[in-house]
């Protein structure tokens, strides 16, 4: 059964850097065709992907945030990181990471997610 | 850049039936879209994927009574037999040129 369940601080400041972690099980980042992504949803309003990367370590980010993320894997302890630099309130949101499957020879979805943490940016 | 775009709302009775529709941006027919639910302080759920042909593949756990179906830059998807707990918000996702992209999701109300 995969699963996957994020953790973070629930809680930083302005300019501080956030840094979270998507635990999983199930399967490993190291077998091929493999993906976890990140998203977030600011409170009301709509899902935005944020971060994808693969069993091969190649990583995607959203054009509008790319400068302010990192997306690494650790295999061995079956995590995958988010970072995101010089936070400021805008970036208060729920963020889930959710596993990548492979729908086409050109389409990827998100088939199991995990449950969300929710991280408030505030002085 | 692709762009999904959902109606933000719909409504429909206890036991009936609903489309719910997400349009590709022009030159994007040929894309696979998936279909995720979110009840209300809940995470998403992952329903269906949706291909161009209208040949859909639903979640593990899905259903029936969720289906999908295409007509050019249109993705349905159609909720039959409606439940009180189909109440939720409706998100589209597709992947191109490298990034995935959400439309703005649609709230359906059963009334």
């Amino acid at each position: 059964q995969i699963t996957l369940k994020e953790s973070g601080p629930a809680r930083v400041k302005p300019t501080q850097t956030l840094t979270l972690t998507c635990t999983i099980s199930g399967f490993s980042l190291n077998t091929l065709g493999v993906g976890v992504g990140w998203v977030r949803q600011a409170p009301g309003e709509a899902l935005e992907w944020l971060a994808l990367i693969y069993w091969d370590d190649d990583k995607r980010y959203v054009p509008s945030l790319k400068n302010r993320l990192t997306i690494t894997g650790d295999a061995s302890k079956n995590q995958v990181l988010l970072t995101v630099t010089n936070v400021d309130p805008s970036d208060t949101a729920t963020y889930y990471c959710a596993h990548l499957i492979v729908t086409g020879p050109t389409g990827n979805a998100f088939d199991i997610w995990g449950q969300g943490t929710m991280v408030t940016v505030s002085s | 850049q692709v762009v999904l775009t959902q109606s933000p709302s719909a409504s429909a009775s206890l036991g009936a039936s609903v489309r719910l529709t997400c349009t590709l941006s022009s030159g994007h027919s040929d894309y696979i879209i998936s279909w995720h639910q979110q009840q209300p302080q809940r995470g998403p759920r992952f329903l269906m994927s949706l291909n161009s042909d209208g040949s859909h593949s639903r979640g593990g756990g899905i259903p029936d009574r969720f289906s999908g179906s295409s007509s050019g830059t249109e993705r349905y998807l159609t909720i039959s037999s409606l439940q009180s707990e189909d109440e939720a918000d409706y998100y589209c996702l597709t992947w191109g040129s490298g990034i995935f992209v959400f439309g703005g999701g649609t709230k359906l109300t059963v009334l």
